[in-house]
């Protein structure tokens, strides 16, 4: 079945600094999902993004299908964007959402 | 807003015991799905529901099983609670054709 691999698999930054995380994988999809894991364990959809490029706020993401990866843009960090960050990827005909195994990111005000 | 609704928080239940953990969601989704997750195995699919009364078991559907009578409800069942299934046990739903999913607050379950 497909891989998903995240990197990195710890990041902590400063309160304002940017970052950026990536979710690579090794087939083909048609969907490809971004959550945000609060602290209290709720998975938060961030973005559908199969392919191009979205901008929500200070977060945007970017997939290019053709080369198998997403990446997740955070600017400005707040101590609030702290907290484990899952992509997910789904094959063309599959039903089930494959996860990474997430990038845990610690602001530090 | 999209909501999907378990039942408990935080959970506590002895070994032997059957446990049921229910998930309802409000925006007439026709897939529905059980993750567990655990400290370094990420989120492994259990079961999964794309219609009501139609299941399809996941990556790790052992000792567990599912229940879909209405479409807005979707229940995982422990049959035999053991203490390796102390877990957070994670619900979502989607539409049908590409969906997003929308994930519960989780449950926290402790098997003693």
């Amino acid at each position: 079945g497909i891989q998903v691999e995240q990197s990195p698999p710890d990041l902590i930054l400063q309160e304002g600094a940017n970052s950026t995380l990536r979710c690579n994988f090794s087939d083909s999809v048609n969907n490809l999902q971004w959550f945000h894991q609060n602290p209290w364990g709720q998975l938060i959809n961030l973005f559908y993004i199969p392919s191009g490029t979205k901008q929500n706020g200070r977060l945007s993401a970017t997939t290019v299908a053709t080369e198998r990866y997403s990446l997740l843009y955070i600017s400005s960090s707040q101590t609030t964007d702290s907290g484990v960050y899952f992509c997910a990827a789904l094959m063309q005909g599959a039903q089930k959402l494959v996860f990474g195994q997430g990038t845990r990111l610690t602001i530090n005000p | 807003d999209v909501k999907v609704t378990q039942s408990s928080r935080y959970l506590v239940k002895r070994t032997g015991e059957k446990v049921f953990l229910e998930c309802v969601q409000d925006m007439d989704h026709e897939n529905m799905f059980w993750y567990r997750q655990d400290p370094g195995l990420g989120l492994r699919l259990i079961y999964f529901s794309y219609d009501v009364k139609m299941k399809e078991k996941g990556d790790i559907p052992e000792g567990y099983s599912v229940s879909r009578e209405k479409k807005e409800r979707f229940s995982l069942i422990l049959e035999s609670a053991s203490t390796n299934q102390t877990s957070m046990y994670l619900c979502a739903s989607g539409s049908a054709g590409g969906w997003r999913a929308f994930f519960g607050q989780g449950t926290r379950l402790t098997v003693v």
